[in-house]
């Protein structure tokens, strides 16, 4: 199965701050990365698909870019509500694999 | 957005069978492939497996001698089985709608916690 490697694991963040993660597979899988917001008690969110394909209603401040092995989500200018749990996830090949996830303190 | 709602028991015992409903509105039971999800407390996210709209299922081979997932269109509704459990099944169960099987998650439930103990 394809491996996804987050990193940071943990970031302490301050607000206005720009953050990328990084996400890196074991194989290549194009460009069939996507990024998730997954905050308290709450299920996943989809933010990005296709590495870089926005979402409706997701902030503009939340962008993507990558393919290959290597991607990253970058937030610009942070608010308060960016504090949670981001994974990525790979839809190249079966079976669906997620990134270990990274966590954002705010 | 695709609302879902899983359903099933709280708790189950150590060896028996784990089976969750996840509960679709009935104009979207035909349109997407359906994929349960699980996370143990404070970890990351497992794909247990997808069903399509046509029933064909697909499982993670890490689970999958333990794994029956259903459809049934008539109650706009899909399943999860999954027998012998032990305490590292337990875990938040979510539903999720996606448009074919190898695309991005598009649609959670809120998920429902499935703990595992005598």
């Amino acid at each position: 199965e394809i491996v996804l490697t987050q990193s940071p694991d943990f970031q302490s963040v301050t607000p206005r701050e720009k953050v990328t993660i990084t996400c890196r597979a074991s194989q290549t899988i194009g460009s069939s990365l996507h990024w998730y917001q997954q905050k308290p008690d709450q299920s996943p969110k989809l933010l990005i698909k296709y590495a870089s394909q926005s979402i409706s209603g997701v902030p503009s401040r939340f962008s993507g870019a990558g393919s290959g092995t290597d991607f990253t989500l970058t937030i610009n200018s942070l608010e308060a509500e960016d504090a949670a749990t981001y994974y990525c996830h790979q839809s190249g090949a079966l079976p669906h694999t997620f990134g270990q996830g990274t966590k954002l303190e705010i | 957005q695709v609302r879902l709602l899983e359903s099933g028991p709280g708790l189950v015992k150590p060896s028996e069978t784990l089976s969750l409903t996840c509960g679709v509105p009935p104009a979207s039971i035909s349109s997407y492939y359906w994929s349960w999800i699980r996370q143990p407390p404070g970890k990351g996210l497992e794909w247990i497996g997808y069903i399509s709209n046509s029933g064909s299922a697909t499982y993670n081979p890490s689970l999958k001698s333990r794994v029956t997932m259903s459809v049934d269109t008539s109650k706009s509704q899909f399943s999860l089985k999954l027998t012998s459990v032990t305490a590292a099944d337990t875990a938040v169960f979510y539903c999720v709608g996606h448009v074919a099987g190898l695309r991005p998650m598009d649609h959670w439930g809120r998920g429902t916690l499935v703990i595992v103990s005598s």
